[in-house]
């Protein structure tokens, strides 16, 4: 079962770059989700889909863009790195119903912007 | 709005000694609470959860009851191994939708 898979695993970019980092899942969740991880902050939700099609804005959206084309993928696109996104990123995602809350983690990108 | 609050870390213990990390929350209707654990360098990952009150969520020897009176869901464990090093979220969930409610994060160091 391969779950949910990030990549890249790692990414150094210069202030102004743009990137996209990927996500795919391959257990038929319709929720996905972007999260980054900073020390001492625990995690803090970017954006999140509730299926194809629907993208709505988390509690640290700026700067960021997604979209969700296909059930399985949901990149996160950086329009214009800051050294302010330097973070380790999580994508996660979830079955409806009752595994709602149940979220199944990617294995992470940890981004550093020069 | 909701909230978790658990206690800071890191939390330093012997193997083989007892595991308490609290986590208290606050929550309109009936949430749902979860304890997930992040391994070094690897995703988060569920360890147990409780849909209502007065639930007790168990795995791999962990254990966290579901207190509605003391709006708590402390995670517990009788003997820690070294392998249990990690960082320990605890989340809740709404009544009706997906969004997680985080906790800061407790990290727990476990030395032979």
């Amino acid at each position: 079962n391969a779950g949910v898979t990030q990549t890249p695993k790692f990414q150094v970019l210069k202030t102004g770059q743009s990137m996209t980092l990927q996500c795919a899942q391959d257990m038929n969740h319709e929720y996905m989700s972007w999260y980054r991880q900073d020390p001492g902050m625990g995690l803090r939700l970017i954006h999140y889909s509730v299926g194809a099609g629907i993208t709505d804005q988390g509690e640290v959206p700026n700067g960021y863009n997604v979209s969700r084309s296909t059930t399985e993928d949901f990149p996160l696109r950086l329009l214009s790195a800051a050294p302010s996104q330097t973070s380790v990123y999580f994508c996660a995602s979830s079955p409806p119903g009752t595994g709602k809350g149940k979220l199944f983690f990617g294995s992470g990108t940890q981004l550093s912007v020069l | 709005g909701d909230s978790v609050t658990q206690m800071e870390g890191p939390v330093t213990l012997s193997e083989e000694a007892f595991l308490t990390i609290n986590c208290t929350y606050t929550a309109t209707g009936y949430p749902s609470l979860f304890w997930y654990v992040q391994y070094p360098g690897e995703g988060l990952q569920l360890l147990l959860k409780a849909t209502k009150a007065d639930d007790k969520g168990s795995n791999k020897g962990f254990e966290a009851t579901y207190r509605k009176e003391t709006t708590s869901f402390h995670l517990e464990k009788g003997s820690v191994q070294v392998s249990d090093s990690a960082v320990y979220f605890c989340a809740l969930r709404g009544d009706s939708n997906y969004q997680l409610i985080w906790g800061a994060g407790t990290k727990l160091i476990i030395k032979p």
